[in-house]
């Protein structure tokens, strides 16, 4: 149950394109198309952006988008806005004993 | 509108208990699993308890195990979580959360506002 890997931090300018990584094993991200990100902004709750690797929710805009390769997943984030900055955290389908594991989180800071 | 609503929370001493409660409204109850999922203040999220909409399975986080019970009453559209055996490492926000239509799969789609548990 160990958790999935992000860099602390992240940063872009306004309008640049910037990638999150997230990082499991065979066990989790790498076994199985179900990949989540999550955007909170501080003192707010968990807001689902992606999910299944690349699907967005109904208003999440499209300049969230992922992806993933192997063990390793990555939300990209285009046309950066100021209102993007906030900590982004993955998760990951971990299988029938523990079903969730969540990755440490990225706080990405809007330049 | 769908909607979860996270009590039960506060100060109890270490080895002390607390219950957990999320009332949901909005949405087909039994339709759907529900997480627990904690929050130290500052830090990261971590996957707690899981119940499936039946009631019939459950799932805990080693770090839980042994201590926790998560159950649910789809007759008032309620969710618990029984905590026994609390120690300062237990000190997080608590939230209860809902996942989608693709279940464990698809993400957690609605989330409580949160419950501060300090041990």
């Amino acid at each position: 149950q160990s958790a999935l890997t992000q860099p602390p931090s992240a940063s872009g300018s306004p309008g640049q394109s910037v990638s999150i990584s997230c990082t499991g094993t065979s066990s989790d991200v790498g076994g199985y198309t179900y990949v989540s990100w999550y955007q909170q902004h501080p003192g707010k709750v968990p807001k689902l952006l992606i999910y299944e690797v690349h699907k967005r929710p109904s208003g999440v805009p499209d300049r969230f988008s992922g992806s993933k390769s192997g063990n390793t997943a990555s939300l990209t984030v285009s046309r950066l806005q100021a209102e993007d900055e906030a900590d982004y955290y993955c998760s990951s389908y971990a299988g029938t004993s523990t079903p969730v594991v969540f990755g440490g989180g990225t706080k990405l800071t809007v330049l | 509108e769908v909607q979860l609503v996270d009590s039960g929370g506060g100060l109890v001493e270490p080895g002390g208990s607390l219950r957990l409660s999320c009332a949901a409204s909005g949405f087909t109850f039994n339709n759907f699993a529900i997480a627990w999922v904690r929050q130290v203040p500052g830090k990261g999220l971590e996957w707690v308890s899981g119940i499936s909409g039946s009631g019939g399975k459950t799932y805990y986080a080693d770090s839980v195990k042994g201590r926790f019970t998560v159950t649910r009453d789809n007759s008032k559209n309620t969710l618990f979580l029984q905590m026994n055996r609390l120690t300062a490492e237990d000190t997080a926000v608590y939230y209860c959360a809902k996942v989608g239509f693709s279940g464990w799969y698809g993400g957690f789609d609605y989330w409580g506002q949160g419950t501060l548990v300090t041990v």
